[in-house]
């Protein structure tokens, strides 16, 4: 089944313990991308990716690291978080037009 | 960079009535105009898009119309039905390939039976 895989659904952590969240697609999809999810905000991008080493900012990445190693995997690294960073977090890919997007990864930083 | 407006932020109307939501975006080189919908704790699914050399698309109630010169494109939905209950968001991209969509911030659409 094509998919975006996110783990984990849920996490809670303290203040400054860096985390890391996984996202992985199995469609082949050159373009992979961070969003962030807040009530009222609709959805804000972090950062985003054409191709493997290709990665680039978005709308709202301060305190946000990510890697694209390999096509298929796009993790989301949180270094110090802080609980400004308690949000919904969705992973998408796309091969050119829309997007397919992962199950959501609920943060809250305590 | 573009900039995508949506409006109302909630809508409430009665089974079988009709839904209309509207978005405007910015950047007149904009050419493509997805709308997914979220329901509750889920994630968000593409419903429906368009393109620009398109003016309107439907898929059986779901309809989309895009008003290039007026830089707008709004999302229909006829017979509303309660399971159409939802976040409702438009987006739009620029230029080609892979570039990001930018996203409206949502409506809620609530279909009281």
């Amino acid at each position: 089944e094509a998919q975006v895989t996110q783990n984990p659904r849920y996490l809670i952590t303290v203040t400054g313990k860096k985390l890391t969240v996984t996202c992985s697609q199995n469609m082949n999809h050159e373009y992979m991308s961070w969003y962030r999810q807040d009530p009222g905000l609709g959805l804000r991008q972090i950062y985003y990716s054409m191709n493997v080493e290709v990665t680039d900012k978005g709308d709202v990445p301060e305190g946000y690291k990510v890697s694209r190693k390999e096509k298929r995997n796009f993790p989301l690294i949180l270094e110090s978080p802080s609980p400004n960073q308690t949000s919904l977090y969705f992973c998408a890919s796309s091969s050119g037009y829309g997007y397919t997007f992962g199950s959501g990864t609920r943060l809250t930083v305590v | 960079g573009e900039n995508v407006e949506q409006h109302p932020s909630t809508l409430s109307v009665q089974e079988g009535d009709s839904a209309v939501i509207k978005c405007t975006y910015s950047d007149s080189a904009s050419n493509y105009f997805p709308w997914y919908k979220q329901e509750l704790g889920k994630r968000p699914q593409l419903i429906i898009d368009i393109r620009s050399n398109v003016g309107e698309k439907k898929d059986q109630r779901i309809a989309v119309t895009l008003n290039k010169t007026a830089k707008h494109f709004s999302l229909h939905i006829t017979e509303t039905q309660p399971e159409d209950s939802a976040v409702y968001f438009c987006a739009a991209r620029q230029g080609g390939g892979y570039s990001t969509l930018t996203f409206g911030k949502g409506t809620m659409l609530l279909v009281s039976p």
